[in-house]
């Protein structure tokens, strides 16, 4: 039961770099997310994917895009990464409920230097 | 608009000790409430919610939360607490018709346990 699949796990760039953040889930769920996580910011929603076919601002979207490539899949791109972007992003997902919890993947820990 | 409050950066706290965690809300709404717990290097899982009904809600580990409607609060509580349950609990709420996109998180709670 893999829930929500996220890689790298890792990754460090240099400023200017350009990367994309992976995420699958196979829990059939409608809605997928962006978050990350910041020591004393909690989580921010980065952007977020109500259903296939459709992406929205979150909080903080400034620097990224995202891809809602099928029902399973929801990628993040950092164009040209700056040291801002340091953080760990989390992907998750939830059904179609306005009640429904959020399922997490175990995260992408990004250094940019 | 809606926020969480988790009125306790830490709560270090011995083993087999009993342990709550506090959270306040603030909503012009009706409101869902959720606890995740977040171990290191993992993502967040969800510990319980209470969508409606009982006011008392038990979760996974063996932990429980009620639900005070008029003090906004959903404190966290475990009778008993492992090692094992040292990790980071996150306080969370969706207004009613919001949708996950709407899930507003507390800070975060640390809980320590020690032997």
């Amino acid at each position: 039961n893999a829930g929500v699949t996220q890689t790298p796990k890792f990754q460090v760039l240099k400023t200017g770099q350009s990367m994309t953040l992976q995420c699958a889930q196979d829990m059939n769920h409608n809605s997928m997310y962006w978050y990350r996580q910041d020591p004393g910011m909690g989580l921010r929603l980065i952007y977020y994917s109500a259903s296939e076919g459709t992406t929205d601002k979150g909080e903080v979207p400034n620097g990224y895009n995202v891809s809602r490539l099928n029902k399973r899949e929801f990628s993040l791109r950092l164009e040209s990464a700056a040291p801002s972007q340091t953080s760990v992003y989390f992907c998750a997902s939830s059904g179609t409920g306005t009640n429904s919890p959020l399922h997490f993947g175990n995260g992408t820990r990004l250094t940019v230097t | 608009a809606q926020s969480v409050t988790q009125l306790d950066s830490q709560v270090p706290v011995f083993e087999e000790a009993p342990v709550e965690l506090r959270c306040n809300y603030s909503s012009s709404v009706s409101v869902y409430l959720f606890w995740y717990v977040q171990y290191p290097n993992q993502g967040l899982q969800l510990l319980l919610k209470y969508l409606s009904g009982s006011t008392l809600v038990k979760g996974i580990n063996g932990f429980e939360a009620e639900f005070n409607k008029s003090q906004t609060s959903f404190h966290l509580r475990k009778p008993s607490v492992h090692i094992s349950d040292t990790a980071e609990y996150f306080c969370a709420v969706i207004p009613q018709g919001g949708g996950g996109f709407k899930t507003i998180f507390g800070a975060g709670t640390r809980l320590f346990v020690k032997a």
